[in-house]
């Protein structure tokens, strides 16, 4: 079974970046696609993007086009997503997730406030 | 992009009782990739199906899904007093991955 622990939660300026990390456990890092989904507060849940670990390639919501980096390093089995131009609508929990049937393992989340 | 909605947008049941789900999607999933999962407050989405029809490890067998096309549902056979929370659709069919908005199922 997959386990995917996440970096703490962030505090952030309008217009900084943040960088969020999600380490891989207990299941082969490059066998699943691994993906990004994002739920603002009292809202529901939003795809940004994924990753294909072997293969390194990414693919991402339209929405998040040139403003989000999802990356995978294999030696670390750690994905990270990069999410840049932060505004305050950008405050939401975080969540990494690997997919092998649908999204099936989800980290704890990650909490990024965006605030001046 | 292609679109789901869920219906109703809140439903209020009774423990025991039976729990109907709707998904309609915009246009056709493709090989019914279609998943549904279950969120209660604090906590992270839980998949209980996929493949429409298929229970991930671990999912009481009270619940099912069904469907194809473009039409999907969540059923609960009878509601334990831990399956009040709110349930979501999901397509994983395209390249851009689609939620609907949400059902909360709550206490009558």
């Amino acid at each position: 079974q997959v386990r995917l622990v996440q970096s703490g939660a962030e505090v952030k300026k309008p217009g900084s970046s943040v960088k969020i990390s999600c380490k891989a456990s207990g299941g082969s890092f490059t066998s699943y696609p691994l993906n990004w989904v994002r739920q603002a507060p009292g809202q529901g849940l939003e795809w940004m993007g994924g990753i294909n670990p072997i293969l390194q390639r990414a693919n991402y919501g339209e929405k998040f086009q040139g403003r989000v980096t999802i990356t995978a390093e294999r030696s670390t089995t750690t994905a990270y997503m990069e999410l840049s131009s932060l505004r305050s609508e950008d405050t939401a929990v975080y969540y990494c997730v690997s997919a092998p049937a649908a999204f099936d393992y989800w980290g704890q989340g990650t909490l990024l406030t965006v605030s001046s | 992009e292609l679109v789901l909605t869920q219906s109703p947008g809140t439903l209020s049941l009774s423990p025991g009782e039976r729990a109907t789900l709707s998904c309609r999607a915009s246009q056709s999933v493709s090989n019914n990739y279609l998943a549904w999962y279950q969120q209660k407050v604090g906590q992270a989405p839980r998949l209980l199906i996929y493949g429409a029809s298929s229970r991930a490890t671990g999912i009481p067998d009270r619940f099912s899904g069904s469907g194809s096309g473009t039409d999907f549902t969540l059923t609960i056979s009878r509601l334990e007093p831990e399956d009040f929370a709110v349930y979501y659709c999901q397509q994983y069919g395209t390249s851009s991955i689609t939620f609907g908005p949400g059902t909360k199922v709550d206490i009558k």
